[in-house]
This record gives C-alpha cells, structure tokens and sequence, in this order.
C-alpha cells in the first residue's frame, strides 16, 4: 500500500505566478488535510478535506488560497499570484476516519 | 481552541544520554495525543499516540512518552539515544485536526 504521495517534491515559482501542489492519499482515505511549515516554525493546520467537500478552512489565509479533494483525483492545493512569504514547506496527511494521520513528503514551494 | 507548546527549541546530547523532551497543552476536551518525528530530508513519522488506558505509552524505536493529565504534559522520553535519532519532533494535539507545537530539533553526537 503506497503511502501518500505529493508532488511535485519541489516547487519554484516568481512572485504573480500560481502553485499548484498535488496530494494524492493513501488507498482507502478519503479525509485529507493540508499543513503548512515555515521556517523555523512547527505545522500549521490550514484545510480538511473529505471527498467534494471542504470541512474545515479555518487555516487557510482568506485570499489566493483554495483546496478541492474531487471525486477522481488528487487534492489540490492552489495558491494564486504568490508572494514571497509563501515560501514553505506545504504537507499533506490522509487518514480512513478521524484518527492517525499518515503524512505525505512534502512540496517544498520557493517564491523568488 | 487547542494549542501546544514544546518547551526546548534545540537540544545537543551524546550517544547513550537521556533524552527527554517537554511538550504542554492547551484543551479543556478529551485530548488525543501525537509525538511524530521527522528525520533529516524525510516525512513525518509517527512515534507514539496516546488516546486513553495506560497513561504510559510504548512508542518505535525505544520511545515513551507519559500522558499526565494534572500537569496538561505529554514529554516524551528514551533512555539512551542513538545518532540516528538525530531529527525534529513534534508534539501535537488531535481534535480531528492536528495542532503542532514548534517542534524540537535534537542533534545526537557521536
């Protein structure tokens, strides 16, 4: 059983342009979440997500960001017009109910 | 709103000392309770979780960590480390979502 992938593991982008990272969750998951690490900083909680529906956004930032889990397909996380203090380390976690969750590698975003 | 607090940033030690990590939180509910482990250029692990039963929890790798409700603490120990557990942890709250503390880094020498 494939653990969750994300990609891509790396992602560069100049300031204006649009990030796109993917997460695709473990077999069996349909609840994913997005999580945010700054540097220096632990994880920030941004958006939960079950199949076609967001649950929970109390994280994210109120402009240029959104998520979709559809119903084929990865989630996507897309952040529009990027700035510099975008630049993070944006993780995925998928989990079968509301218990443990299994963490992705990780996008790796530079806005330069 | 629940939140975490771990109370060392970096922490430098010998191979075979004692490792013990401080982590405090924040939440009037039942908690369930997370210690992951990221190693250098890999994913989050999980170590250890606690939701009820034994306050004392046996994690991988030789880790424990002891739930004491009075004290809000969750600290994470190993009795004797290795320089392979050089890495970042993180302790965390779990309310469907996962509230994350600031994470320790540890560096074991050899």
């Amino acid at each position: 059983n494939a653990g969750v992938m994300q990609n891509p593991r790396h992602l560069v982008r100049r300031r204006g342009q649009e990030a796109r990272l993917r997460c695709s969750p473990m077999k069996g998951h349909s609840h994913v979440y997005w999580y945010r690490q700054l540097p220096e900083e632990g994880l920030k909680f941004m958006v939960y997500l079950q199949k076609e529906n967001i649950i929970d956004e109390s994280g994210m930032p109120k402009e240029r960001f959104s998520a979709e889990f559809p119903k084929e397909g990865p989630s996507i996380l897309r952040i529009q017009q990027v700035v510099r203090g975008d630049s993070a380390a944006y993780f995925c976690a998928s989990s079968p109910s509301k218990d443990e969750q299994y963490f992705g590698p990780g996008t790796r975003l530079t806005v330069t | 709103a629940q939140s975490v607090s771990q109370h060392n940033h970096h922490v430098i030690l010998s191979e075979a000392a004692s490792l013990e990590l401080g982590c405090n939180y924040s939440y009037g509910g039942t908690v369930n309770l997370f210690w992951y482990v990221q190693y250098p250029g890999q994913h989050l692990q999980l170590l250890l979780k606690y939701f009820s039963g034994d306050p004392l929890v046996k994690g991988i790798k030789g880790f424990e960590a002891e739930f004491i409700k009075s004290k809000f603490s969750f600290n994470l120990r190993k009795p004797s480390v290795q320089w392979s557990d050089t890495a970042e942890y993180f302790c965390a709250v779990h309310d469907y979502k996962l509230s994350f503390g600031a994470g320790t880094t540890v560096t074991v020498r050899a």
